[in-house]
């Protein structure tokens, strides 16, 4: 199984609508992440969290709300959805310390379409 | 802002070694290098990391200067499943591991 495990992989859905995006990891870190990316815009940060108590916003975090559930979990959800909010969205992990072990794990991306 | 500057593509024939360039003139002392690819739209990959040393794994060698405000990048026999967008990171020691992204470099491995 992979360490960082995004839902859906892919999903088209109305403007207008909520909808979550959820990411679970199996790592054992504490910290996760919300990225969103553009093409050609890299990866932008939305919200982060270095434990299950302490949320955080990112560079982007309006049109974004969170939840983290458990050390393991940690859901981005979009109220209403709106066309300009079609990207592809990843989760991370990372836990303080260097090296590989410590560094970024991501997920493999949500593919979000809203029309 | 990111805290690194990278040309934001490159070219480079299969075979050959890629050296992949990465400014990051206001580095501090507490905070290491990192490199992570990204193939396609798949999620980026740890690549390796460095502090002030030079380092070698089994897919790449990071050469970082003297003073620390450049680095590079070296795949040393670059094959087409090279091809992808790397990203060069400043990551601090201890703690506020908010790490905002670049546009990275988009590394073309030409056959």
């Amino acid at each position: 199984d992979a360490d960082v495990t995004q839902t859906p992989r892919n999903r088209i859905t109305k403007t207008g609508k909520r909808i979550m995006l959820e990411c679970s990891q199996t790592k054992g870190h504490d910290r996760m992440y919300w990225y969103r990316q553009d093409p050609g815009l890299g990866l932008r940060l939305i919200y982060y969290s270095f434990d299950v108590k302490d949320i955080n916003k990112g560079e982007i975090s309006d049109g974004y709300s969170v939840s983290r559930q458990a050390q393991a979990k940690f859901s981005l959800s979009l109220e209403s959805a709106i066309p300009n909010q079609t990207a592809l969205y990843f989760c991370a992990t990372s836990e303080p310390g260097q090296g590989k072990a410590y560094g970024y794990t991501f997920g493999s991306g949500t593919r979000l379409t809203v029309v | 802002d990111a805290k690194t500057t990278q040309p934001p593509s490159m070219d480079c024939a299969e075979g050959r070694a890629a050296n992949l360039p990465c400014n990051h003139s206001t580095i501090s002392g507490n905070e290491y290098v990192y490199w992570y690819r990204q193939i396609h739209s798949q999620g980026p990959q740890y690549i390796i990391h460095g502090l002030k040393n030079n380092e070698t794994n089994e897919m790449a060698s990071l050469i970082i200067t003297e003073d620390r405000k450049s680095s590079t990048l070296i795949l040393p026999h670059s094959t087409l499943r090279d091809t992808a967008v790397y990203y060069c990171i400043v990551r601090p020691r201890d703690v506020g591991d908010k790490i905002i992204f670049g546009k990275g470099t988009r590394l073309h491995i030409l056959p």
